[in-house]
């Protein structure tokens, strides 16, 4: 079955750049039906989009980070990964990779995150 | 702020039946999925679509529509059941993704 690991440093300097990357195993990135996504929860609060793109890299960004956020997707290394620049303490969170599956129910495209990615948890500090 | 809205915490006693909602504009053209996420776990993936169970969730959890609002009904609540739920749905534009603000649900 697909399963999807997240990598990168743990400690990110305020005004730096957050690199991670997501690892896909078990599947591919191949897939009209899907869009790999990042998403993250910041300690003791809810779950917020960042951001998806696709395996021909179509991509949409939620608007309150759009200005500082940058993903790609790597087909051949099976890999997707999100870059956030200019980070404070707000961006201090755990950070999931997840694929996000459009379906189509009842004449309705709708999405679902159905394979999670088991966090890494990332902090900013000096 | 988000522009999917949920009741920040419920509570149910054992073996009974809670509702937890989701409303938004957008889930008049869009359906909400659910997640249940257990403290230090990566969410799971509940419901989707009208009424779509996703695999290994048992079938005490149901889903539903009504107008702007989305529904995640438990039936038999049990003490595992206690978790943070999510809903998610496309935003109004529909270019973009939305959670809502989550709901923690408490078993007595």
């Amino acid at each position: 079955q697909v399963q999807l690991q997240e990598s990168g440093p743990g400690l990110v300097k305020p005004s730096e750049t957050l690199s991670l990357t997501c690892t896909v195993s078990g599947g591919s990135v191949n897939s009209d039906n899907y869009y790999w996504s990042w998403i993250r929860q910041p300690p003791g609060k809810g779950l917020e989009w960042i951001a998806y793109i696709s395996y021909t890299g179509i991509t949409s960004y939620n608007p309150s980070l759009q200005s500082r956020v940058t993903v790609s997707v790597d087909t051949s290394k099976k890999q997707f990964s999100l870059k956030l620049n200019s980070v404070t303490a707000a961006d201090t969170a755990v950070y999931y990779c997840a694929r996000d599956w459009e379906y189509y129910d009842s004449n309705i495209y709708s999405d679902a995150f159905d394979i999670w990615g088991q966090g890494t948890k990332v902090t900013v500090s000096s | 702020s988000s522009e999917l809205t949920q009741d920040p915490a419920v509570s149910v006693a054992l073996g009974q039946t809670v509702r937890i909602t989701c409303q938004g504009d957008s889930l008049r053209d869009y359906y909400a999925s659910w997640y249940q996420q257990k403290p230090g776990q990566a969410p799971v993936l509940v419901i989707y679509g009208q009424n779509g169970r996703s695999s290994g969730i048992p079938d005490r959890f149901f889903g539903s529509r009504s107008g702007n609002t989305a529904s995640l009904t438990i039936t038999g609540a049990q003490a595992e059941d206690e978790a943070a739920y999510y809903c998610n749905s496309r935003d109004s534009s529909g270019s973009h993704l939305v959670f809502g603000g989550g709901t923690k649900l408490t078993v007595l």
